[in-house]
């Protein structure tokens, strides 16, 4: 298993500034994703992050408005750039443990509740 | 990636067998078939994986026919603490694709 932690927990944030969320994990993982899951929604994935190679973004989602690093095999961040009150929601991460046949199990961090004003 | 039909919410009382089934109609040949449980403020926590037949854990079971175009979640005895939303999901390694969940209500 992995255990994950997210920082902030929740913020609120004024209109047109960005927060960068952080996700670290407990061990060294290849493949780590970041959701987004609005108010009594389910989760959209924005993107893959794989360490050393650029994050690949699902349709929808594009790189200058959710910048994401990954610098090692244990740390990600997620940037929300240009916030407005649509990107209220809540952010998390997951990672992927094993081979490919375990890549359907992942785990998850705790989420971090973004609210825009 | 296979799509995931699944009904939106189910009720239950303690100590009650719960099945939740999921239709997946066009599952690949190398899709696996997984459940997650999500409470409120939570991450998601996968639950159980299986490919083929019948899956058990500590926690449920997962049945899966002979065609994989469907599969069913089964819950033994649950409790109020079972109280969640469920989701079904194939896919072959990767990204996960969430569809609507199902939100079973466990009542006393």
């Amino acid at each position: 298993s992995a255990v994950i932690s997210q920082k902030p927990s929740r913020d609120i944030c004024q209109r047109g500034t960005s927060l960068t969320i952080q996700c670290q994990v407990d061990s060294q993982v290849t493949m780590m994703f970041w959701y987004r899951q609005q108010p009594g929604q389910s989760l959209t994935l924005i993107a893959t992050a794989n360490q050393g190679s650029e994050a690949t973004y699902e349709s929808g989602f594009v790189i200058d408005k959710f910048p994401i690093s990954r610098p090692n095999l244990t740390f990600s961040t997620l940037t929300v750039s240009n916030m407005s009150p649509e990107d209220s929601s809540i952010y998390l991460c997951s990672v992927a443990l094993g081979g490919s046949s375990s890549y359907n199990e992942q785990f998850f961090g705790p989420g971090t509740r973004l609210t825009v004003l | 990636l296979a799509k995931t039909t699944q009904p939106i919410s189910m009720d239950s009382y303690e100590g009650q067998e719960v099945n939740i089934t999921c239709s997946h109609n066009n599952i690949a040949t190398n899709d696996y078939i997984t459940w997650y449980q999500q409470f409120p403020s939570q991450g998601p926590r996968f639950i159980i994986q299986g490919y083929k037949t019948k899956v058990t854990n500590e926690v449920a079971s997962l049945f899966i026919p002979a065609d994989r175009k469907s599969s069913t979640l089964s819950l033994p005895r649950v409790s109020l603490s079972d109280t969640a939303v469920y989701y079904c999901l194939v896919g072959d390694g990767g990204k996960l694709i969430f569809g609507q969940g199902t939100e079973l209500s466990v009542k006393p």
